[in-house]
Parts: C-alpha cells; structure tokens; sequence
C-alpha cells in the first residue's frame, strides 16, 4: 500500500531562520512527488511536482528535491507569510494522490 | 474565475438528516475527485470520476453517493448523516494522461453533523 510520512508534525522558526521538513514514500510506481501548501480555511494549493531522483525544483524562499524514498521541502531566509500547513502527496498507478498529515509550519517575526 | 468552486463552503445540520455538496471545475480537466481531511489534517481519497466514469471507490459507507451529470461536475449526497461524518470535504480535479499533473483543489467544504 502506498504511504506517505511527514516529519517534523510541527515546526517553529525565527523569520530568516532556514530548515528543512521531511517526507518520506512508499509507492509501487511513482508517477510524481507532489508538494502543497495549504492556509488556513482554504484548500491546498500547488507548488511543485517531481518526478525522478535527482530533481530539484524551487520556488522564491522553497526548493524541493526528491530522492529514491523522500522528498525535502528546504526553506531559506523564511518570513513569517510562508507560515502554513505544507502537505506532501505520491502520484500512484491508481491515478491518485497519497497524502502525507502534513507539518505545520510557524515562522515567527 | 474560480478554478474549482464547491458549495455550500459551511454546512451544519442534524444527525439523520440527508445533504448534499456541489462542485463544478471550468479548468477543462477530464477527472474529477472528493477528499475528506480529518481534524488531523489528514487528506483521504473518497471516489474519483473520469468523464463521468466512477473509476475509484475507496472505503467508504454506503451513505455517500456520488454523481457526475457531466465532466465539468461532481456532486456528493451523503445519507443519514453521523457525527463521525463531521470533516473538510474537498473537490479536486485534474487532467489524467501519461504523465500525472496533479490536481487543483477547492476551498473546502466544512460539515459539521450535532
């Protein structure tokens, strides 16, 4: 079964304080490694897809890179604005998207 | 010019009763799909439809039923509510090809059952 852990649940920072959050997959055929953020009160919104080890893909202050079995969410010089709930989800052969619970990211001023 | 739209965005009602939730996509996408977030955050797949075709059913009580008139919407009727039934429901659609692009996802739906 395809399974997807995301770690740390929570995670605190000082403003321009850089870190990294953690998914770890399981999955028989990986058809992309997605990265969401997701706000309060709304849905998660797209930020990156990867496909093949290796890979890497960055977005302003975030940069994904995925290898054989985790992904890493790297977020540098953070501000408090990039404070959410960032969800971690694998493509499978069933045309479905796996999804992690999710670390709660705080970024304080 | 919303992507994905699903209403009602609050819903709460009595245990027993009977509701639905709409969702409608304008993003030409051929698959449409309902997840449910538990109060932990936890996204879990409930069906998905293609061209209108079920094509995932996870485990889910018989009490959720859902329709897709055309590619562009999917509704979800949920019988006999129950308290366990409480969560974020959202819609989801994408575009299903070789290649996986992920899906576009609605601003929720909360059901609260008291």
């Amino acid at each position: 079964e395809d399974q997807v852990t995301q770690s740390p649940e929570a995670l605190r920072l000082q403003e321009g304080e850089s870190s990294s959050l953690n998914c770890s997959y399981t999955v028989s055929g990986l058809r992309g490694l997605f990265w969401y953020r997701q706000d309060p009160g709304k849905g998660p919104e797209f930020l990156f897809t990867l496909y093949s080890a290796g890979e890497e893909k960055e977005k302003e202050r975030l940069k994904a890179t995925l290898t054989k079995k985790e992904s890493f969410l790297h977020i540098t010089a953070p501000k408090p604005e990039d404070s959410a709930t960032y969800l971690c989800a694998v493509g499978s052969g069933a045309q479905k998207l796996v999804f992690g619970q999710g670390t709660r990211l705080t970024i304080n001023p | 010019d919303t992507a994905v739209s699903q209403t009602p965005k609050y819903l709460v009602t009595q245990m027993g009763n009977d509701k639905s939730i709409k969702c409608e996509q304008n993003l030409g996408h051929d698959t449409m799909y309902w997840y449910k977030q538990d109060s932990k955050k936890f996204l879990k797949i409930m069906f998905s439809y293609n061209n209108k075709e079920l094509i995932i059913n996870e485990t889910v009580p018989n009490r959720f039923s859902p329709k897709s008139p055309d590619k562009a919407h999917l509704n979800l009727h949920i019988n006999s509510l129950e308290l366990g039934d409480s969560a974020v429901y959202f819609c989801a659609s994408s575009h299903v090809s070789g290649s996986f692009y992920g899906y576009t996802f609605g601003s929720g739906t909360r059901l609260t059952v008291v």
